[in-house]
């Protein structure tokens, strides 16, 4: 299957700490996308690793990706009621022009 | 980039009647996906265009459900005789063809069946 699968489910932290999300994934894979969605909108593109690269960092975002184990993390730092939202992964095969995704995690964080 | 814009944003209709969305992708982009989220779950995926060919319809799509895009610009998604079940949120995304291209999203049409 190319769905990535998040945990936790949910996740609530207080406003200031950090959050840490897992995804792990079963095909070999060309790039690894996040997107996050807020409540009744459309998701948003967040980050992109590729399969050659191990971290990646985009202001507050730090993506890991580890291809031996088929898994990637998305750590959110200091984080602000403002990131409350569904976050998802999208492993990208080699090939494949479309994105499978998970259930996602419910991000929760209290002011 | 005006993003990508879906409509309506509601629709309630009676089990039954057939209903059509619209999606208007970001101009430049050649590739166009139709998705569907139900509540606390993921979006799932329904179809997918290249310009104006239909290359992909997921297994999900019965054939009540029925997508074109006529001139590789905007597409439209219909679901004919729809049921409560089909209740959801439509999402449209659009992309470039380059391999690390991220979709675009609109905000999708909330779709309720009464």
């Amino acid at each position: 299957s190319q769905q990535g699968e998040e945990d936790p489910q949910a996740l609530s932290i207080q406003e200031g700490e950090n959050a840490t999300m897992n995804c792990s994934y079963k095909t070999s894979i060309n790039n690894l996308q996040w997107y996050r969605q807020n409540s009744g909108r459309g998701l948003v593109h967040l980050i992109l690793i590729r399969s050659n690269e191990r971290e990646k960092h985009s202001g507050r975002l730090r993506v890991t990706l580890d291809t031996s184990k088929k898994s990637s993390s998305l750590l959110i730092t200091a984080s602000r009621a403002a990131d409350t939202a569904s976050y998802f992964c999208a492993p990208r095969m080699d090939s494949s022009y479309k994105l499978i995704f998970g259930s996602g995690t419910r991000l929760l964080v209290r002011p | 980039d005006t993003g990508v814009s879906q409509n309506p944003r509601h629709k309630i209709t009676k089990r039954g009647q057939n209903v059509t969305f619209r999606c208007d992708p970001i101009s430049e982009h050649n590739r166009l996906y139709w998705y569907r989220q139900t509540l606390g779950q993921g979006p799932e995926f329904l179809t997918y265009f290249q310009n104006e060919a239909q290359l992909e319809k997921s297994r999900l799509l019965s054939d009540r459900f029925s997508a074109e895009r006529p001139k590789g610009s905007f597409s439209t998604l219909e679901i004919q005789r729809t049921e409560q079940g089909d209740s959801a949120m439509y999402l449209c995304a659009s992309s470039s063809s380059g391999e690390g291209s991220p979709l675009h999203f609109g905000n999708g049409t909330r779709l309720t069946v009464t």
